[in-house]
């Protein structure tokens, strides 16, 4: 069954290092998304893409952060310069049509992100 | 965004039946329910959507009441398996596709 895949599954650095975390989405799909979701606390929304461009994305989603698609098939999250609140699992996830009625996103496992 | 109520915990015993309820009584027309669960240390995973009628899938049936301003998430017999975070998400026609999550539900299943 096609699965999401994400690198590294944990990460550590130091604060104000560059981050780069790795995602490759199913092969079909055309949207996607990022998510954290710090120790305890709820998944939040980060940014969507689509069509090579950001679609939607919140207000975690600052200047800090940026998102490419560099060759078709990866999908990354930037985070320029690391801060402590940064810690946390980052979760991609894709979808082949926007999951409003028909669609469902497929996650995958996660990246922990932790920043000392 | 349309809000929803979950409680925060739920226990079960093992192959008996779980009902999963959640409010959305500002739930638009062009709101559809969605049910996403998180196991622990996994991603989340979809689970069921429906929009007015009943809906059965291989994991689980989906409730939705008359008026739809609640909806309830049927696990006909619990595994230990199923004990995770189960949420409850409002997605709106047109919205762009992206869940919100709230705190949603953490089932416990006894053996």
């Amino acid at each position: 069954e096609p699965e999401v895949t994400q690198t590294p599954s944990h990460q550590v650095t130091q604060m104000g290092q560059e981050v780069i975390l790795r995602c490759v989405p199913i092969s079909n799909h055309l949207y996607f998304y990022w998510y954290r979701q710090i120790l305890g606390q709820k998944v939040e929304f980060l940014v969507s893409f689509y069509n090579n461009e950001i679609s939607e994305k919140s207000e975690i989603f600052d200047d800090q952060f940026s998102v490419e698609r560099p060759d078709g098939s990866n999908f990354t999250l930037k985070i320029r310069s690391t801060k402590l609140e940064d810690s946390a699992m980052y979760f991609c996830a894709s979808t082949r049509i926007i999951p409003t009625n028909t669609g469902e996103l497929f996650f995958g496992e996660g990246s922990r992100l932790t920043v000392l | 965004d349309a809000k929803t109520t979950q409680p925060n915990s739920m226990e079960s015993n093992e192959e008996e039946p779980v009902h999963l309820p959640c409010n959305h009584s500002t739930i638009s027309g062009t709101d559809y329910i969605h049910w996403y669960r998180q196991l622990p240390s996994q991603g989340p995973e979809y689970v069921i959507h429906g929009l007015t009628s009943n809906v059965n899938n291989r994991m689980a049936s989906l409730a939705i009441a008359e008026d739809r301003k609640s909806s309830t998430l049927i696990l006909h017999r619990a595994t230990l398996r199923d004990a995770a975070v189960y949420y409850c998400i409002l997605i709106r026609y047109n919205q762009g596709g992206k869940l919100i999550f709230g705190q949603g539900t953490e089932l416990s299943v006894k053996p």
